[in-house]
């Protein structure tokens, strides 16, 4: 089982400012599939980014993902309030699918 | 459009079982599997296992095996997930997510099942 790891567990910034997520794997993730969520408390998780780069529909261009192989961010470059939530990135392998353990981003 | 609709709350004794329901529109179900997601209280994404809605073939998380359960009805365009021997640590939110059997994320989730195990 492919086990990530995400860094920080919390991430605490103001409005206007840039966020930088990290998401290491165990071992290296198949043709980037590589996902990143957000959760808002008393939701279902939304889809960013898929194949560790590529915005799903519908989601704003100040969201990017970057990244291959162990290592991967995701990146907001400018946060409005609506940002603030918590980020899971998830990995879709043949294998099994795993999520990391999150990152909270709270506003400072 | 995509949509995923769950089953309502279910509250559980300790060692009772638990089935969710997870009815599919808006797209072709067969051509996509279906995967069960939890999340305890304070915990992270749990992925549960996925269902190969066309053929029937699952693959369960090594934590789970032995314990879960899903199925499926094409004709309803529905999965199904059941959880025997339920414990207090059972206690989370339950999504099912539409994706693959690998290479595609689970793109579009249900609204969320709370299924809470207390004594």
């Amino acid at each position: 089982e492919i086990v990530l790891t995400q860094s920080p567990g919390t991430l605490s910034l103001s409005p206007g400012e840039r966020a930088t997520l990290s998401c290491r794997a165990s071992q290296s993730v198949s043709s980037s599939y590589l996902a990143w969520f957000q959760q808002k408390p008393g939701q279902a998780p939304r889809l960013l980014i898929y194949g560790a780069s590529s915005r799903a529909t519908g989601i704003p261009d100040r969201f990017s993902g970057s990244g291959s192989g162990t290592d991967f961010t995701l990146t907001i470059s400018r946060l409005e309030p609506e940002d603030f939530a918590v980020y899971y990135c998830q990995q879709y392998g043949s294998q099994g699918y795993t999520f990391g353990q999150g990152t909270k981003l709270e506003i400072k | 459009q995509v949509h995923l609709v769950q089953s309502g709350a279910e509250v559980k004794k300790p060692g009772a079982s638990v089935k969710v329901s997870c009815k599919a529109s808006g797209y072709t179900f067969t051509n996509y599997a279906m995967h069960w997601v939890r999340r305890a209280p304070g915990q992270r994404l749990e992925w549960m296992g996925w269902i190969n809605a066309d053929n029937g073939n699952t693959k369960y998380s090594q934590k789970f095996q032995g314990r879960v359960t899903i199925t499926r009805d094409t004709s309803a365009s529905s999965a199904y997930m059941e959880l025997s021997s339920l414990e207090s640590e059972d206690t989370a939110v339950y999504y099912c997510a539409r994706g693959a059997t690998g290479g595609w994320p689970t793109d579009y989730w249900g609204q969320g099942t709370l299924v809470t195990v207390s004594s």
